[in-house]
């Protein structure tokens, strides 16, 4: 069984290009969140979707930062016009639907870095 | 507000108990955990307890739940090099009964010498 599945795990931009963040999901799993986690920081809930809907995105910054998450393919966190300031590891999580403990499955990050 | 807070540094000779605390915010939290993240590496969950319970042990892991003062603790016996790592705290955040956002601490770094 596969795990939470992110690519890339290691992406370099320059200034001013996009980023595109995938996450499949644990098979079965229909609602995914997204984590940033800066040096030295611990992880900054960014976004929390469930399939074709956006529940929370308390944690993304107004500008530049779009999630989605399709009926059919991974979910995708996508950065327009990187700064230096986004160089981070990214992390997705998923869960199961409905209650349950509340664990979260997570990747293993993708880690952008901006020159 | 949403904020966990956990020491940042915790240093033990091997085999000694290490104890790892952190203290909450959301008194509503149902769940709380227990991640850990190896160097380079996802988090992976270690331990979680039901807000209702005072105490969880899992082999050499002890949760202890303080509810009156929202802390956490995490307990490891004869610490072993292998268990040097970052570890997160993390409460639940409800969505009226849906599934719940977490929210983690900065993460406590432990390093164990030999």
């Amino acid at each position: 069984n596969a795990g939470v599945m992110q690519n890339p795990r290691h992406l370099v931009r320059r200034r001013g290009q996009e980023a595109r963040l995938r996450c499949s999901p644990v098979k079965g799993h229909s609602h995914v969140y997204w984590y940033r986690q800066l040096p030295e920081e611990g992880l900054k809930f960014m976004v929390y979707l469930q399939k074709e809907n956006i529940i929370d995105e308390s944690g993304m910054p107004k500008e530049r930062f779009s999630a989605e998450f399709p009926k059919e393919g991974p979910s995708i966190l996508r950065i327009q016009q990187v700064v230096r300031g986004d160089s981070a590891a990214y992390f997705c999580a998923s869960s199961p639907s409905g209650r349950d403990t509340g664990e979260l499955f997570f990747g293993e990050g993708s880690r952008l870095t901006v020159l | 507000g949403e904020d966990v807070e956990q020491s940042l540094f915790l240093s033990v000779r091997e085999g000694d108990s290490s104890v790892i605390n952190c203290t909450y915010t959301d008194s509503s939290s149902t769940y709380l955990y227990w991640y850990k993240q190896e160097p380079g590496a996802g988090l992976q969950l270690l331990t979680y307890i039901f807000s209702n319970m005072d105490m969880k042990q899992d082999q050499r892991l002890t949760v202890l739940l303080n509810k009156k003062d929202k802390h956490l603790s995490l307990r490891i016996a004869d610490t072993q090099t292998g268990d040097s790592a970052i570890y997160f705290c993390a409460e639940t955040l409800s969505y009226g009964g849906a599934t719940n956002k977490l929210i983690f601490g900065t993460g406590t770094l432990l390093a164990v010498q030999p």
